[in-house]
């Protein structure tokens, strides 16, 4: 079974709307940490926000918003007033911190998100 | 502060060369991932160091791929002899050693295309 799903291979959103890309995990790992990565076309992989399993609270980074539901097993990425340079692959992953898998990170397949003027 | 540095960033070489990826991870991080990224299977984590020892390497693909670590700021991965199914993004990323979060920082990866 797939640890993490992204189910929107693409999207395709006008500039300055708000977009939510999905991301469902899952875990039997108490502890464990959601990541949203961004790559744009020139390749790189840039880290843009984190939710720990335990955070009370939704984690924000500028315009970045994690929906993170729990009981769900939903960790969505908010962006709001979407941008040109939005545009890129975006990757939902996660990390089980006690047990379980590596330390290092399980990815999805990624959304590719197209922001259009 | 320097981020993951690799290179090359961009490699073109024959089926059965010897192919060396280099990488250098955030100074006073503790682990060091490689991953390689391609269309068909996306992201995939090949190998793991903690401190310089390998931890995990269940995602090395076969007997001609090789990682070491020799000091906390120096990582190879090898790839002898190459072939073309190795064509991919090679990802390079560390982190520091704490409960929790821990953000995993990428490289900008070195595409190898082996012809």
């Amino acid at each position: 079974a797939q640890k993490i799903t992204q189910t929107q291979p693409g999207m395709f959103v006008q500039e300055k709307e708000a977009v939510t890309l999905d991301c469902t995990y899952d875990t039997s790992d108490p502890s464990y940490g959601l990541f949203w990565y961004k790559q744009p076309s020139s390749g790189e992989m840039i880290f843009l926000i984190y939710q720990g399993s335990y955070d009370q609270q939704n984690a924000t980074e500028g315009r970045y918003s994690l929906n993170f539901q729990k009981a769900r097993k939903s960790a969505n990425l908010v962006i709001s007033a979407s941008q040109l340079g939005d545009s890129a692959m975006y990757f939902c992953a996660m990390r089980e911190v006690t047990g379980g898998g590596a330390d290092g990170l399980t990815f999805g397949k990624g959304t590719h998100l197209i922001i259009q003027p | 502060d320097a981020g993951v540095i690799q290179s090359p960033r961009h490699e073109v070489t024959e089926m059965g060369q010897e192919v060396t990826l280099r990488c250098k991870p955030i100074s006073g991080h503790d682990y060091l991932f490689w991953y390689r990224q391609t269309m068909m299977r996306g992201l995939e984590l090949l190998i793991y160091f903690n401190n310089n020892v390998p931890i995990d390497d269940s995602g090395m693909p076969e007997d001609r791929f090789s990682a070491k670590m020799p000091n906390a700021s120096f990582s190879t991965l090898k790839i002898q002899p190459s072939e073309p199914r190795d064509s991919a993004v090679y990802f390079c990323a560390s982190r520091k050693k704490r409960v929790g979060g821990n953000t995993i920082y990428f490289g900008e990866g070195s595409w190898l295309t082996v012809v």
